[in-house]
């Protein structure tokens, strides 16, 4: 089973800031990697798959890169509506996995 | 524009059986996508438990295999999800997405995500 790890945990910032998020895999996921957003009581959504190709609809502020093992989301500068958790997920093999996810929180 | 609608109890008993159906609108469930089932729990976040295509070809999460089987019905435009054996541990908000694989002559192969959810079902185990 290939172990996502994200990183941090939790990441305060301010709106306006810029925000890294980090997400390394136990072995290769070559560019099959998503990244997710989730708001309380809502489902997740797709903000960026295949490692950097940005979902129709998700502002251009939002971008992926990375390939193999260690893969970046980062936010250029954050608006209210980014506070949120953060989740990325492969589907290189079985059993399909997710990282544990960053918790954006205001500061 | 596709959507995914998961129902069925929001109770169940322990040993007993978990049984959810997610109807897909505005498309066909018969396209090259996989319909998959994920939950979530607080305790250990995000779990894929397994997908179907048309076809019927299915892949399943290792640790719950034993207890799961999806299966799709291309005449209703849904997929199921079966959990036998439920316990206590089994109590989450369970999803349906749709994922799956492209490919172009530029790019070769490459991830698509889960790029439709349904809202989510909470599912509590309990007596």
């Amino acid at each position: 089973e290939i172990v996502l790890t994200q990183s941090p945990a939790t990441l305060s910032l301010s709106p306006g800031e810029r925000a890294t998020l980090s997400c390394r895999a136990s072995q290769s996921v070559t560019t099959f990697l998503a990244w997710y957003q989730q708001k309380p009581g809502q489902a997740p959504r797709l903000l960026i798959s295949d490692a950097s190709n940005r979902t129709t609809g998700i502002p251009a502020r939002f971008s992926g890169s990375g390939s193999g093992t260690d893969f970046t989301l980062t936010i250029s500068s954050l608006e209210p509506e980014d506070f949120a958790v953060y989740y990325c997920q492969h589907r290189t093999n079985w059993p399909i996995t997710f990282g544990q996810g960053t918790r954006l929180e205001i500061k | 524009q596709v959507q995914l609608q998961e129902s069925g109890p929001g109770l169940v008993k322990p040993s007993g059986t978990l049984s959810l159906t997610c109807a897909v609108s505005g498309g066909s469930i018969s396209t090259s996508n996989w319909w998959s089932w994920v939950r979530q729990t607080p305790g250990k976040g995000l779990e894929w438990i397994g997908e179907i295509y048309h076809s019927g070809n299915t892949n399943y999460n290792p640790s719950l295999k034993s207890r799961v089987t999806v299966s799709v019905d291309k005449s209703k435009n849904q997929f199921s999800l079966r959990l036998s054996s439920v316990t206590a541990a089994d109590t989450a908000v369970y999803y349906c997405t749709r994922d799956g694989l492209g490919f172009n002559k530029d790019r070769g192969v490459y991830y698509n995500g889960m790029d439709v959810w349904g809202q989510g079902t909470t599912v509590t185990v309990s007596s």
